[in-house]
């Protein structure tokens, strides 16, 4: 089955700066990667996504990558501010098939 | 986007006692889903809940410690039963809605404490 690693788990940056969050996985039949953001005390909730017929996707501040045949995808966050400071998970899924998480990173934006 | 609701937002059991979860969401969706975040970890599928069937269950989750159910399109309940300290965990609701692919959305989620 699939399985997803995420790097790195702890990550702190100054406010301004920009933070790269990145993620492998294993299944080639995986194409649907979105990343969920998880405050202190609130569910997660989706900020982005991409499927594998594209290579980036660009929303404001937050960009993500895919590398399909590294089998690895980024999330980019730039002139990152206190309150991008969360816990970010990202996850894989193939066709059809349910969602596998990775362990998740602990961003802190450092004022 | 589903707007999702979770009762209870917390709480605070007995060691063997049970615990109902109800999922509430604003629209009918496709799927919907039940996951446990334990303290600090990432999220772990429990179960599929399916509407007039039985739940899809995930490999080390059972029927008889976390029945399903799910009556209609936009509810569903999970049971937490004969709880140990080792359930204390995070307990997610997430949907697919009707209109969009393989995206989900988290309810606020369940805070359990088990003593």
């Amino acid at each position: 089955g699939e399985n997803v690693e995420q790097h790195p788990s702890t990550l702190s940056v100054q406010e301004g700066d920009s933070a790269v969050i990145k993620c492998t996985y294993s299944d080639s039949a995986s194409n649907y990667f979105p990343w969920y953001k998880q405050e202190l005390g609130k569910g997660p909730q989706l900020i982005i996504d991409i499927r594998s017929n594209v290579g980036e996707k660009k929303d404001q501040r937050i960009a993500v990558t895919l590398n399909k045949t590294a089998k690895h995808f980024s999330l980019h966050i730039t002139e990152t501010q206190p309150e991008d400071s969360a816990v970010y998970f990202c996850a894989a899924s193939p066709y059809g098939q349910n969602f596998v998480f990775g362990p998740g990173t602990r961003l802190s934006v450092l004022p | 986007s589903a707007v999702i609701s979770q009762k209870p937002s917390r709480d605070i059991c007995q060691r063997g006692t049970s615990l109902t979860i109800q999922c509430q969401v604003d629209s009918q969706v496709t799927m919907m889903f039940w996951y446990r975040q334990q303290p600090g970890q990432s999220l772990t599928l429990i179960a599929t809940a399916n509407q007039g069937s039985e739940a899809t269950y995930e490999s080390g989750f059972v029927i008889d410690k976390f029945p399903i159910s799910r009556p209609n399109l936009t509810f569903s309940t999970l049971t937490v039963s004969n709880m140990s300290p080792e359930d204390s965990s995070i307990y997610l609701c997430s949907v697919e809605p009707r209109r969009t692919y393989n995206e989900q959305f988290f309810g606020p989620g369940t805070r359990l404490t088990v003593l």
